[in-house]
């Protein structure tokens, strides 16, 4: 059964450094999401991404993060200068466009110092 | 504002015993529910959804729209049940909310 895969499992990084994060979707699902989770919190919606540009993003979704296909499989989402906060696990989602059941990746545990 | 609620973050039972994981959810529209369960050190995955009105391994959840809530149940627990648990709404039939999910431990 195919699965959506992320790397890195785990990212650690420096306050204020770029990070990208990666995922390879299932293929032919069209619609893909990026969520997170902070240690003890909720699973979060960040952004929806479909036909190559955001669908909608969340009040978290600011200037810093970017999301895109760059070469038509995998699925990215870079944060330009990492803060404390960004510390959580980050959840790459996928659907095909006819259910609703979300598909997700493993997370890629990202740890800002 | 649309808003899932899972009220208990853990519930212990034993082994055999019934179990009801609590939902509910706030939202003006037409809702499209989920449970999704994450099994230790696993990627969340999709156990129901309201929809289609199946039982996974032994688990119901049905929609009652009067009392807004989307409750997990399952008769006699396993332990290989043990889990977090976590209930959905589709927004918009897009994005999903979470609640806050809830620790199942079966004891044996």
């Amino acid at each position: 059964e195919p699965e959506v895969t992320q790397t890195p499992s785990h990212q650690v990084t420096q306050m204020g450094q770029e990070v990208i994060l990666r995922c390879v979707p299932i293929s032919n699902h069209l619609y893909f999401y990026w969520y997170r989770q902070i240690l003890g919190q909720k699973v979060e919606f960040l952004v929806s991404f479909y036909n190559n540009e955001i669908s909608e993003k969340s009040e978290i979704f600011d200037d810093q993060f970017s999301v895109e296909r760059p070469d038509g499989s995998n699925f990215t989402l870079k944060i330009r200068s990492t803060k404390l906060e960004d510390s959580a696990m980050y959840f790459c989602a996928n659907r095909d466009g006819a259910y609703n059941e979300q598909f997700f990746g493993p997370g890629t545990r990202l740890t800002v110092l | 504002a649309q808003r899932v609620t899972q009220p208990e973050k853990l519930l212990s039972v034993f082994k055999g015993a019934p179990v009801e994981l609590k939902c509910n959810y706030s939202y003006s529209g037409s809702p499209e529910l989920f449970w999704y369960v994450q099994y230790s050190r696993q990627r969340l995955q999709l156990l129901l959804r309201h929809i289609s009105r199946e039982s996974i391994k032994g688990f119901t959840a049905d929609l009652n729209k009067g009392e807004t809530s989307f409750h997990l149940k399952k008769p006699f627990a396993q332990e290989e049940d043990s889990a977090m648990y976590y209930c959905a709404l589709a927004y918009n039939t897009d994005k999903l909310i979470f609640g806050t999910g809830t620790r199942l431990q079966v004891f044996p």
